[in-house]
């Protein structure tokens, strides 16, 4: 039962313009999350990550949001560059819980 | 962020050899460390909890006697992959918890033969 999903498998995007990457969960007792970049054959690398008290986290051209209600997050990334290609992962947990819950990835195409 | 280096980055090894991969937190300390598997072109499966000081916790399905784990510090668990056959070739990766983040190691590339 995958309980974080990635509707979209790929994306892809023109240099400079936003990226919009979505994933919906399931389980309503997450309420942290996060956003992993990942390269072929390197293991992934944390972005960002949003608290269920929040609606929106920013850290410099990423900025996720999260809309409690609908269960559902985005990432946005602008200006999109060509070194953002790579698979992103959403990932949630609930709190007292140790493991993360992963999403099957979008990958990013960003094109020069 | 946090940093977690996993040893060694590949190995080929023979059918029925047995291979242990080293994850560790080098700049914080993690209680819980996690062991993951990915197939080509899917997601990352998790396979066990490595709680320091106590037994690993398996996911269903993954074989505790197959994938030894031990996590003797809070900076170092391993991974043996006991009697490896050629249907245990994947990418294993290890993540480490600091506070509310993973943190995920290099990955391991493993072939066996």
């Amino acid at each position: 039962d995958q309980q974080v999903k990635q509707n979209s498998p790929s994306l892809s995007v023109q240099e400079g313009r936003i990226s919009i990457l979505n994933c919906d969960y399931t389980n309503s007792m997450f309420d942290y999350f996060l956003w992993y970049k990942k390269y072929p054959a390197e293991g992934p690398t944390f972005l960002i990550s949003i608290s269920s008290i929040k609606d929106k986290n920013e850290d410099g051209r990423f900025t996720v949001f999260l809309n409690k209600s609908a269960k559902h997050l985005s990432l946005h990334i602008v200006p999109s560059q060509p070194g953002d290609s790579a698979v992103y992962f959403c990932a949630a947990r609930w709190t007292g819980a140790n493991n993360l819950f992963f999403g099957t990835g979008t990958r990013l195409t960003v094109i020069p | 962020g946090a940093v977690v280096s996993q040893h060694p980055s590949r190995v080929i090894c023979k059918s029925g050899t047995s291979v242990k991969i080293e994850c560790r937190s080098l700049d914080f300390q993690a209680t819980t460390m996690f062991w993951y598997r990915q197939f080509p072109k899917q997601s990352l499966m998790l396979m066990a909890t490595s709680n320091e000081g106590s037994k690993a916790t398996y996911e269903q399905g993954v074989e505790k006697d197959k994938f030894l784990i031990n996590h003797a510090s809070l900076t170092l668990s391993t991974l043996t992959v006991t009697s490896a056959h050629p249907e245990d070739s994947s990418f294993y990766i290890c993540s480490a918890r600091d506070t509310e983040t993973q943190y995920f190691g290099p990955g391991t590339r493993l072939l066996v033969l």
